[in-house]
């Protein structure tokens, strides 16, 4: 059972809209800066949103980021195939003491 | 740009010690940031196990605390992590790196199972 609770699976078709929450607690989400991590199939998670809502050079401005009280919500715009993958939310949690990271969203596109 | 690479062996038997090193090229470890591991149990989420300030601080999950230890050679610019007794549940794609506020670069990780 993961501190940040995930939708376990999320799909939409080419061109839609998908969000994905990301829900935790005032010791972690309530607190602290959230981060989001697409996992592809085979290979490490890479850096896709920081700060809650930022993007690193060379992530799609198709993915944004939110943040509001101690959920926080990544969206996915103008869906591609090329987006199936894991996705993964991140806060540091000073209850635990520990970085905390969602139980991970597979994002099917039919 | 900054990468790191993860190595060591990919099998491990029980109650052994489980021993990983984290290569870190186009950045000197003991310049800045936190330098951690990160693990992904087969099918499974991503727990962070620990990490090395570049002043010479450890932090630890205290879920493994009593069994991790995490070093830093600053003359090869490497990361070292050693898990004590481990068992089949260590068993976990290992992932080195770096972070402040978010994990950014990762290492492509490194499969170790703990089997005898």
């Amino acid at each position: 059972q993961s501190v940040l609770t995930q939708p376990p699976s999320a799909s939409g078709t080419p061109g839609q809209r998908v969000t994905i929450s990301c829900s935790g607690s005032s010791s972690n989400i309530g607190r602290y800066t959230v981060s989001w991590y697409q996992q592809l199939p085979g290979t490490a998670p890479t850096l896709l949103i920081y700060s809650n809502d930022q993007r690193p050079s060379g992530a799609p401005d198709r993915f944004s980021g939110s943040k509001s009280g101690t959920s926080a919500s990544l969206a996915i715009s103008g869906l591609q195939s090329e987006d199936e993958a894991d996705y993964y939310c991140a806060a540091w949690d000073d209850r635990l003491s520990a970085w905390v990271f969602g139980g991970g969203t597979g994002l099917a596109v039919l | 740009q900054v990468q790191l690479q993860e190595s060591g062996p990919g099998l491990v038997k029980p109650s052994e010690t489980l021993s990983l090193t984290c290569t870190v090229s186009g950045y000197s470890i003991g310049s800045g940031f936190f330098w951690g591991w990160i693990r992904q149990s087969p099918g499974k989420g991503l727990e962070w196990i620990g990490s090395f300030y570049y002043s010479g601080s450890t932090y630890y999950n205290p879920s493994l605390e009593s069994r991790v230890t995490i070093s830093v050679d600053t003359s090869k610019n490497q990361l070292s992590l050693n898990l004590t007794s481990v068992t089949a549940a260590d068993t976990a794609v290992y992932y080195c790196a770096r972070y402040q506020d978010y994990f950014d670069p990762w290492g492509q990780g490194t499969l170790v199972t703990v089997s005898s």
